[in-house]
């Protein structure tokens, strides 16, 4: 199983766009890259799932090199309400024994 | 849909006491996932269901933790005796799929916060 490296914690401000790189230099071919945001006092959410290349959706956008291995989450413009843990996780989609690791994730704290 | 309910949200108990915490997956899927956070390990995947079979438990810290899925509603994570290291917020998580498979968001309850004193 693909191992994940990311930052424990990370600062910014209102209106700034944070990049949150994870690296996952194990990555096998059949892996996917996830990502799940954690506010406090609830469960993960999920945020963003790729393959390669990039991805976006209505709340981020995902950059994968063509190596695989690393990524990163892009969040443009945060608010004070995008502060949460942010997980990078790396699954096998080639079998259904496959299963996820969450490990400690990246605070993300931003302010005013 | 309601989301996944787990009950109870917080439990307080002493050591040596059986804790029974329960979770109702969405409606419709097939997989559910019990996992264990702490402040030091972060979040753990304890063991997961597909279609009401355990097929992953090598997360389950030791025989005091057990699971059960009875049916496609229901699970419990039983923790027998308990003890002050099982103190830490239990998610309980389901999706469509299970993991590798398309569709295979999961989508995470409250939580049960326990203490064991």
């Amino acid at each position: 199983l693909a191992k994940t490296t990311q930052p424990i914690s990370m600062d910014s401000y209102e209106g700034q766009e944070v990049n949150i790189t994870c690296s996952h230099n194990n990555i096998a071919t059949n892996d996917y890259i996830t990502w799940y945001q954690q506010f406090p006092s609830q469960g993960p959410r999920f945020i963003i799932q790729g393959y390669k290349t990039k991805v976006t959706n209505e709340v981020a956008s995902l950059f994968i090199p063509a190596d695989r291995k690393s990524s990163t989450l892009s969040l443009p413009r945060v608010s004070l309400s995008d502060t949460a843990v942010y997980y990078c996780l790396v699954g096998d989609r080639g079998s259904t024994l496959g299963r996820l690791y969450f490990g400690r994730g990246t605070q993300l704290t931003v302010w005013p | 849909d309601a989301g996944v309910i787990q009950s109870p949200r917080h439990e307080v108990t002493e050591m040596g006491q059986e804790v029974t915490l329960r979770c109702k997956p969405i409606s419709g899927h097939n997989s559910l996932f019990w996992y264990r956070q702490t402040m030091m390990r972060g979040l753990e995947l304890l063991i997961y269901f597909n279609n009401n079979v355990p097929i992953d438990d090598s997360g389950m810290p030791e025989d005091r933790f057990s699971a059960k899925m009875p049916n496609a509603s229901f699970s419990t994570l039983k923790i027998q005796p308990s003890e002050p290291r099982d103190s830490a917020v239990y998610f309980c998580a389901s999706s469509l799929a299970p993991p590798g498979a398309p569709a295979d968001t999961q989508y995470f309850g409250p939580g049960t916060r326990l203490t064991v004193l």
